[in-house]
């Protein structure tokens, strides 16, 4: 259980384009989904906490309009980054929290972001 | 000053060998303590918490100690499999986890 899957795993695209990250909680509900972003040999950094039917909560730093996050449902959080340019490359993860909980987090497979 | 700061490593060890290496938070109001585990390319997996207490699961025991700021983990008889970057990742406050850059283990055979 607790199954949490990313889509696209990795993606290429051309700069200022928008791309879109979805994160879906297969089999449980989650109040809140978490949005990390990994550049290499470094460590996973929060940029932002999603709540279903609520605003996203952004780290300090990670500007809100050119990573839009969304979550529209309880098993749905999406993550578009607007206007991407190269150094936005990186690996994006996200994690669930189970209702009711939140300590433990689920995390997807990350997806793979290329800007060219 | 980083929240969570680790060795980066690597530890090169045998297998069946001992490793060991710690972390250091800077918050004394840290709640929560965990390993997770991430191999290449993949998303961090929980490896397990880490109690006031110390605990043992298998051949890994994880110790905290608040006074000094750190938590431990140990690997005990080294497998191939336990090849990985082992993170740090301490909760403050709000369900947010802070992690370390990692400690990268290599078992070698």
């Amino acid at each position: 259980g607790a199954v949490v899957s990313q889509h696209p795993s990795w993606v290429i695209c051309k700069s200022g384009t928008s791309v879109k990250i979805e994160c879906r909680s297969l089999d449980f509900q989650a109040t809140t989904m978490f949005w990390y972003r990994q550049f290499p040999k470094q460590s996973l950094m929060l940029m932002a906490t999603s709540n279903e039917g609520s605003k996203a909560t952004y780290e300090q730093g990670v500007e809100k309009d050119k990573f839009l996050i969304n979550h529209a449902s309880l098993t749905l959080s999406t993550l578009t980054v607007t206007s991407a340019h190269p150094e936005d490359s990186s690996f994006y993860i996200c994690s669930a929290s189970l209702v009711g909980t939140g300590v433990e987090q689920y995390f997807g497979p990350g997806t793979r972001l290329t800007v060219t | 000053r980083k929240e969570v700061e680790q060795d980066p490593g690597p530890f090169n060890v045998p297998e069946g060998a001992t490793v060991a290496f710690n972390c250091t938070y800077s918050n004394s109001a840290s709640q929560s303590f965990f390993w997770y585990r991430q191999d290449c390319r993949k998303e961090p997996k929980l490896l397990m918490s880490v109690y006031s207490s110390g605990n043992e699961d298998g051949r890994f025991t994880a110790q905290l100690n608040r006074a000094s700021q750190y938590i431990s983990l140990l690997i005990r008889d080294s497998k191939l499999s336990d090849s990985a970057t082992y993170l740090c990742v301490v909760i403050l406050h709000d369900y947010k986890l802070s992690f370390g850059a990692g400690t990268t283990v290599t078992v070698r055979a």
